[in-house]
């Protein structure tokens, strides 16, 4: 069963654009979470979302948002952008919905803001 | 609020030492445990879970973890370290209701030969 993919695998952007990341779950998973790994601050959640709805959200401005296909496929997009959204993305994916499913990560996507 | 702790933010072991990586938790309900492990420019990857069944959990490589309620730990073990081992390791608790994963800072783990 193929694994967590994640496209693209490194982004280049400036400061003022915006940026949309990609997500495609193990296939059968139904959540898919987003989080920012930085250096400094570590691995934060951003949102996770459940058939379409995001069922949770962390603690990041109105700049970060996301969404989810029917097909469970996951986009997070970042309008804006600052110097420091600089960061690793990293999606995850579990089968279904509650606190202790296990979850499965993809590579990466690694963003730099110039 | 759920929150974890990791003692340590980088351990170096010798190859064939004991490996020792401590993860310390707050939870108002029984949690549920992870370690997870990265290797550089790469996603995680689930080493083993604590799911309330048995304390002593094994995982892949070699790994192991002991659940100990009374101290509100759950430490990382491996017997004897590989340099193929050097990775950061991530030590995560289950979210509360309405909350996803909390992941501790991570501990570096260096084996020198």
């Amino acid at each position: 069963k193929a694994g967590v993919t994640q496209t693209p695998r490194y982004l280049i952007k400036t400061r003022g654009q915006q940026v949309t990341l990609s997500c495609s779950p193990i296939s059968g998973h139904r959540s898919v979470s987003w989080y920012q790994q930085t250096p400094g601050q570590g691995l934060q959640f951003l949102f996770e979302y459940f058939s379409e709805t995001q069922r949770n959200k962390g603690n990041f401005p109105g700049r970060f948002s996301g969404r989810q296909f029917s097909n469970s496929r996951s986009e997070m997009n970042v309008s804006t952008l600052e110097l420091g959204d600089s960061a690793l993305y990293l999606c995850a994916s579990s089968v279904i919905q509650t606190e202790q499913e296990t979850q499965y990560f993809g590579p990466g996507t690694r963003l730099l803001v110039l | 609020a759920q929150s974890v702790t990791q003692l340590g933010s980088h351990v170096s072991v010798s190859e064939g030492a004991l490996v020792l990586l401590r993860c310390n938790y707050s939870s108002s309900v029984p949690p549920y445990l992870f370690w997870y492990v990265q290797y550089p420019n790469q996603g995680l990857q689930l080493l083993l879970k604590y799911t309330s069944a048995a304390t002593l959990v094994k995982g892949i490589n070699g790994f192991e973890a002991e659940f100990k309620k009374s101290e509100t730990s759950f430490h990382l073990t491996k017997p004897s370290a590989h340099m193929s081992d050097a990775a950061e390791y991530f030590c995560a608790v289950s979210g509360t209701a309405g909350q996803n994963f909390v992941f501790g800072p991570g501990t570096r783990l260096s084996v020198l030969p």
